[in-house]
């Protein structure tokens, strides 16, 4: 069974960092492109940063480029979402993904973790 | 704002078919790429439902099916049941921004 367990949020103050964790078991994890998606308190969904199995290609959402690293350790299952810079909005829960393919190579989010949540205040 | 566009909130009664709109533009449904579709119960993480427009994960009652056309997709509910009860999101890609985006999601209340 695929299993995420994300951690590391908590209140932080605008300005500061933050680092992202995401324990994955149950499946070959070095396979599989992972993937960061937030969702602000009552409102929707944001992608955040995708990571492909090697770690070969990385993407971030215009709102997060620059101050957010993702990164992942095919070792020890794990992947990790440095955020530096942190601002009110970027308040919310945050989720881990696993990629899912299909019809030779296209993507899906086919499995999702708690999330964790983060809150920038002052 | 979201890139995909879904009505905010939808009703029906017990037994019922409802269908959700999303509707994209060129540069991601448009453009041929593919819809999937989520389910969040509250307080818990986002469930798939349907991937490549019209596949549905095991487990998936078949009560539910996708389809897509031209910059447009759409999740079909039959028989709807009180534990269909949710917020639905529609998920693509989009060569514009490049990266993934989803609607703004619909509220789904069974009367």
């Amino acid at each position: 069974e695929v299993r995420l367990v994300e951690s590391g949020g908590g209140l932080v103050q605008p300005g500061k960092s933050l680092r992202l964790s995401c324990e994955a078991s149950g499946f070959a994890f070095s396979n599989y492109a992972m993937h960061w998606v937030r969702q602000t308190p009552g409102k929707g969904l944001e992608w955040v940063s995708g990571i492909k199995w090697d770690s070969g290609s990385v993407g971030y959402a215009i709102s997060v480029k620059g101050r957010f690293t993702i990164s992942r350790d095919n070792g020890r299952n794990f992947l990790y979402l440095q955020m530096t810079s942190l601002q009110p909005e970027d308040t919310a829960l945050y989720y881990c993904a696993k990629t899912g393919y299909y019809d030779g190579g296209r993507e899906y989010f086919d499995s999702w973790g708690q999330g964790t949540l983060v809150t920038v205040s002052s | 704002q979201s890139v995909l566009t879904q009505p905010p909130s939808l009703s029906g009664a017990p037994g019922q078919r409802v269908t959700i709109s999303c509707i994209g533009s060129g540069s991601n449904i448009g453009a041929g790429l593919d819809v999937h579709w989520f389910q969040q119960l509250p307080a818990t993480a986002p469930k798939l439902l349907i991937y490549g427009n019209n596949n549905r994960p095991s487990g998936v009652p078949d009560r539910f099916s996708g389809s897509k056309s031209g910059v447009s997709a759409s999740l079909a509910i039959t028989g709807l049941q009180a534990e269909d009860e949710a917020v639905y999101y529609c998920h693509s890609y989009d060569t514009g921004v490049g990266g993934w985006i989803f609607g703004g999601g619909t509220k789904l209340t069974v009367l």
